[in-house]
């Protein structure tokens, strides 16, 4: 029912410290994967994104890690702000179908 | 530049009742999403327009909704009549012909719609 979504998995951590957010995607022949912030009453935001041929790839205070072997993607912040807060939505998508977007992983900052 | 624009932000309705929402893409966007997201999950495809055309609608139930995008520029999106899981936010999105293959879609803020 709704209650169970929203008990969405939790990440507290504290200012300034490193948040790694991880997520497992399904498909094997999916072969780019994005990741999407969402603030409250926002609709997602695209942070960065990675193809199946790199397993690392680094912005501004953003990384992705792309482990195919296991199906898992994380993304590491650095030094986390508590602009940072928000729900973060890994996608998946196998050449030019659709994006299939994960369930979400809440970040949370306490000063 | 004007991001991507949704109308209304929050509609409340009866069930049986219809209800429209309206999406004005990013300049010069050809392709354009319409997403439901459930509260706590990550949104899902409805539909996607290349210019005019529907070219995924597998995911639109069909026979309560439909969408159009006259033009090729904004879309509506319809639910006729609205049914008690019909509640959720109702996300556009628009991309280049780049962001297309790149995954990078351009969301607006949303249309909540509840429906009691």
């Amino acid at each position: 029912g709704e209650s169970v979504g929203l008990h969405l998995p939790t990440l507290s951590v504290q200012e300034g410290d490193n948040s790694i957010i991880n997520c497992a995607y399904s498909n094997s022949a999916s072969d780019y994967f994005i990741w999407y912030k969402q603030e409250s009453g926002k609709g997602p935001q695209f942070i960065i994104d990675i193809r199946s041929n790199m397993d690392k790839r680094q912005g501004q205070r953003v990384t992705v890690l792309l482990n195919k072997t296991v199906k898992h993607l994380s993304l590491q912040i650095a030094a986390t702000q508590p602009g940072d807060s928000a729900v973060y939505f890994c996608a998946e998508r196998a050449g030019t179908d659709k994006l299939i977007f994960g369930t979400g992983t809440r970040l949370q900052v306490f000063p | 530049e004007a991001g991507v624009v949704q109308s209304p932000r929050y509609k409340i309705i009866e069930k049986k009742q219809p209800v429209a929402f309206w999406c004005n893409p990013i300049s010069g966007h050809n392709t354009l999403y319409w997403y439901r997201q459930n509260l706590g999950q990550g949104p899902e495809l409805l539909i996607r327009y290349e210019n005019e055309e529907a070219v995924d609608d597998s995911q639109l139930p069909k026979d309560r909704f439909s969408a159009e995008r006259l033009k090729g520029v904004d879309s509506t999106l319809k639910i006729q009549p609205a049914e008690l899981g019909d509640s959720a936010v109702y996300l556009c999105a628009s991309s280049s012909r780049g962001g297309a293959s790149t995954g990078e879609l351009f969301f607006g803020e949303g249309s909540r719609l509840t429906v009691l």
